[in-house]
């Protein structure tokens, strides 16, 4: 069985522009949410993402987006990048909203570098 | 979700048991700890979660004490390769997905 596939793996881009990551989560695997990991703040929720509804989201502005697809593929987009944006952006993909729901399992990440 | 108290940093003899302490004090009645650790440059991965009893799998067993105001990963048998960071989380084991992480404890294992 196939695991979290996060694409692309390493990114750079320069401040103002947007980008946009892909998350494929495990197969049969219904709910997908992401996360951010910075030296200085460590790992922190972004949103997540369950039958293409958001169900819960982090403490973050709205430049940070997401979404979900029928196959439940997921994308984040981050708006008007900043230095501060650079990080690690992880994708984690859990079963459904049963009582294995806090199991996940993550994929290796996207580096994002802002400069 | 509860919060979480946990070593900074420990070390471990390869080959020796590494015991990593996680204090809960505020925990509830329905929340469960999970144990995930993350190498270096890798996603976080799943090891263990209990309520009550004490668990075991093929990776790690977890003792929580009777209170549950605190709990104990146990690595039996430490290789180099279980370096890493090692993060106890407690919250209920249904709805959201979210997981709330602290800055857990950076086990190293040396030769």
């Amino acid at each position: 069985k196939a695991g979290v596939t996060q694409t692309p793996r390493y990114l750079i881009k320069t401040r103002g522009q947007q980008v946009t990551l892909s998350c494929s989560p495990i197969s049969g695997h219904r709910s997908v949410s992401w996360y951010q990991q910075t030296p200085g703040q460590g790992l922190q929720f972004l949103f997540e993402y369950f039958s293409e509804t958001q169900r819960n989201k982090g403490n973050f502005p709205g430049r940070f987006s997401g979404r979900q697809f029928s196959n439940s593929r997921s994308e984040m987009n981050v708006s008007t990048l900043e230095l501060g944006d650079s990080a690690l952006y992880l994708c984690a993909s859990s079963p459904d909203d049963s009582i294995l729901a806090t199991e996940a399992f993550f994929g290796q990440g996207t580096r994002l570098t802002v400069v | 979700d509860a919060k979480t108290t946990q070593p900074p940093s420990m070390d471990c003899a390869e080959g020796r048991a590494a015991n990593l302490p996680c204090n809960h004090s505020t925990i509830s009645g329905n929340e469960y700890v999970y144990w995930y650790r993350q190498i270096h440059s890798q996603g976080p991965q799943y090891i263990i979660h209990g309520l009550k009893n004490n668990e075991t799998n093929e990776m790690a067993s977890l003792i929580i004490t009777e209170d549950r105001k605190s709990s104990t990963l146990i690595l039996p048998h430490a290789t180099l390769r279980d370096t890493a960071v090692y993060y106890c989380i407690v919250r209920v084991r249904s709805g959201y997905s979210t997981l709330t992480f602290g800055k857990g404890t950076m086990l190293l294992v040396s030769p």
